[in-house]
């Protein structure tokens, strides 16, 4: 069953403007990724945070981490029509041995409208 | 270096036929997990191999297994093939400790009819 939910589950916004979406999850975790995901195709590793960072930057992506919330986020700044894509988060849980098991959200459906 | 490999990229098997998928890590990985994708359960745990040991395991019939080789390639296999088993097939690769990325590939797209 999925960990979390991922908010919203929907997003449509101009190109150039920014695009914020949330993920929350449910069990203690070690760390955080985020993956995009162009129309069923396979997933595209985008950043991994820590469960004791609080955020990271990679390029034009902003995550946070707020472990006592049991959410982050994934800001993309300055968007482009070549973000169009499915973004999910995924949790690695702190019982496991890596991320072999990996919990996904449920998505957030992006549109960059040029 | 070369990414993660999953043969073929698309399949149409019959139902009550069995199908075996192919997934090829990263080199220097001895991680390796599956995943299936529908529009209706979203993305879910099959199983994962490290070592050529399946280290966990997800809630799915005893129809899907798995095993790994020695060079870390992996296979799954479907058993007796029902409609609800059309997915989008991933495996994704790791070096298996935590803090490190899981990196996935194209995935198989199964069609089952």
């Amino acid at each position: 069953s999925q960990q979390g939910e991922e908010d919203p589950q929907a997003l449509s916004i101009q190109e150039g403007e920014n695009a914020t979406m949330n993920c929350s999850y449910k069990t203690s975790i070690n760390n955080l990724q985020w993956y995009r995901q162009n129309s069923g195709r396979g997933l595209v590793h985008l950043i991994l945070i820590r469960s004791n960072e609080r955020e990271k930057h990679s390029g034009r992506l902003r995550v946070t981490l707020d472990t006592s919330k049991k959410s982050s986020s994934l800001l993309i700044t300055a968007s482009r029509a070549a973000d169009t894509a499915s973004y999910f988060c995924a949790t690695g849980a702190s019982s496991n041995f890596g991320n072999e098991k990996l919990t996904f959200g449920t998505g957030t459906r992006l549109t960059i409208i040029p | 270096k070369a990414g993660v490999t999953q043969t073929p990229r698309y399949l149409i098997k019959t139902r009550g036929q069995q199908v075996t998928l192919s997934c090829s890590p990263i080199s220097g990985h001895r991680s390796v997990s599956w995943y299936q994708q529908t529009p209706g359960q979203g993305l879910q745990f099959l199983f994962e191999y490290f070592s050529e040991t399946q280290r966990n395991k997800g809630n799915f019939p005893g129809r899907f297994s798995g095993r790994q080789f020695s060079n870390s390639r992996s296979e799954m296999n479907v058993s007796t093939l029902e409609l609800g088993d059309s997915a989008l097939y991933l495996c994704a690769s790791s070096f298996g400790t935590p803090y490190t990325e899981a990196f996935f590939g194209q995935g198989t797209r199964l069609t089952v009819v």
